[in-house]
């Protein structure tokens, strides 16, 4: 069964400075999409960053970047330059199809503060 | 583009009512997905559907749930008898085809049965 681990439940940064959320997940398959998804007190689930995992290189949006480590299935977040905005849950996600069927599978996720 | 619409926004229900949840998906998307959002389990797929046709319903949880996507631009979960433990945030998604493809979300329907 897939799984995704969000091992930090809360996490707390102060404006400007850089965090890292982390993120492991356990699979057999090897091809497959990770994505970060940031959630707001409005609720409103919002992709920050999706990483394919034949791609060596890591992904990098703007402020965000990922660390994909495939064998140790590892895809941590980092979030540069914090601000005060950035303060939502966020949540990584597992996404494969198998035998027709997709799944896409959410950690528990991380509640992130940004302290001015 | 206005994204994807769910309605309503809120729902309190006393148990054993009947619930409806509407989702209008963006235009063009091929797939619509059903999720639940709770405290205790976290995000939890309940089905989707592909061009209208429900591909994978393991994720619901008993009988007294069921959707349907009579069309491409909607859908609708319904719970029938409403229980207090189906009280959560159901959201509903969706992406277009291709396997990197973003799945945009809806803002959620808040569902509380007392």
């Amino acid at each position: 069964a897939q799984t995704v681990t969000q091992s930090q439940p809360e996490m707390s940064v102060q404006e400007a400075e850089t965090v890292t959320l982390s993120c492991t997940y356990d699979t057999s398959e090897s091809d497959y999409y990770l994505f970060w998804y940031k959630q707001p007190p409005s609720r409103q689930m919002i992709l920050v960053i999706r990483q394919e995992a034949y791609k060596q290189q890591n992904a990098t949006e703007n402020r965000f970047s990922v660390n994909f480590q495939k064998a140790a299935k590892s895809f941590s977040l980092k979030i540069s330059d914090s601000q005060l905005g950035d303060a939502a849950m966020y949540f990584c996600a597992y996404r494969v199809t198998q035998g027709g069927s997709e799944k896409l599978v959410f950690g528990k996720g991380t509640k992130l503060t940004v302290n001015p | 583009d206005a994204g994807v619409i769910q309605s309503p926004r809120h729902e309190v229900t006393e148990m054993g009512q009947e619930v409806t949840l509407r989702c209008k998906p963006i235009s063009g998307h091929d797939y619509l997905f059903w999720y639940r959002q709770t405290m205790m389990r976290g995000l939890e797929l309940l089905i989707y559907f592909n061009n209208n046709v429900p591909i994978d319903d393991s994720g619901m949880p008993e009988d007294r749930f069921s959707a349907k996507m009579p069309n491409a631009s909607f859908s609708t979960l319904k719970i029938q008898p409403s229980e207090p433990r189906d009280s959560a945030v159901y959201f509903c998604a969706s992406r277009p085809a291709g396997e990197g493809a973003e799945a945009f979300f809806g803002q959620g329907t808040r569902l509380t049965v007392v």
